[in-house]
């Protein structure tokens, strides 16, 4: 059963606490992408990867970082020095003739 | 860089028809997609235009027209289930896939 997963799907953590939110993908995709969502808003991008090793900032990179060590896999962490963490994170990766992105189930972060 | 707007909300009856426009401003244009997103869930993807013209498929049918950075997506047959949020999102043509989202509209069924 092909797809991508998120975990967990709800996260609190305590404010100047650095937290990893994982995504995983089996669709063999090479490209894999982090958004952001907040409430009543569209998405923004935040980092992407198109290669195993190898990543860019999106539009909202700071206060975030990634890493790319396996294809399947591409956790981003939530620094402290995000100023405003508490969103909706979506993970997508992007394969096909279309190259379609495809989103995983998503993390609620809830920083207090 | 990129901009996209597109209506904030818009509601309509169950088994009528609604059309949800997208207008995009965009310094390479490379493909626009249309995504669901029911509340608290992840978008999931609705239909892909490249080239002007019309893609049906079932009770959703998307638009393009390149010249005028004009898209829209058509709902017909309204059911209570496509009470939703839908995303337009366009493309460019630099390296990365990268889309840029517009803000969503909210669409609500009615009864």
């Amino acid at each position: 059963d092909g797809g991508i997963t998120q975990s967990p799907k709800y996260l609190f953590r305590k404010e100047g606490q650095n937290v990893t939110l994982s995504c995983e993908q089996n669709l063999n995709h090479d490209a894999m992408y982090w958004y952001r969502q907040d409430p009543g808003q569209g998405l923004r991008l935040i980092y992407y990867s198109q290669i195993v090793n190898d990543f860019q900032k999106g539009d909202i990179a700071e206060g975030y970082s990634v890493s790319r060590e396996k294809k399947e896999s591409f956790p981003l962490t939530v620094t402290s020095a995000q100023k405003n963490p508490t969103a909706f994170y979506l993970c997508a990766s992007s394969g096909g003739t279309q190259d379609t992105q495809y989103f995983g189930p998503g993390t609620r972060l809830t920083v207090l | 860089g990129q901009n996209i707007d597109q209506p904030t909300e818009m509601t309509a009856t169950e088994g009528a028809i609604v059309q949800i426009n997208c207008t995009y401003q965009t310094s390479g244009f490379n493909g626009l997609f249309w995504y669901q997103q029911h509340a608290g869930e992840a978008p999931t993807f609705l239909s892909y235009n490249v080239l002007d013209g019309l893609e049906e498929k079932g009770r959703f049918s998307s638009f393009l027209s390149r010249s005028k950075g004009y898209s829209y997506l058509l709902l017909k047959e309204l059911q209570m289930k496509d009470s939703a949020s839908y995303l337009c999102a366009v493309r460019g043509k630099a390296a990365g896939n990268k889309l840029t989202f517009g803000g969503g509209t909210r669409v609500l069924v009615k009864p």
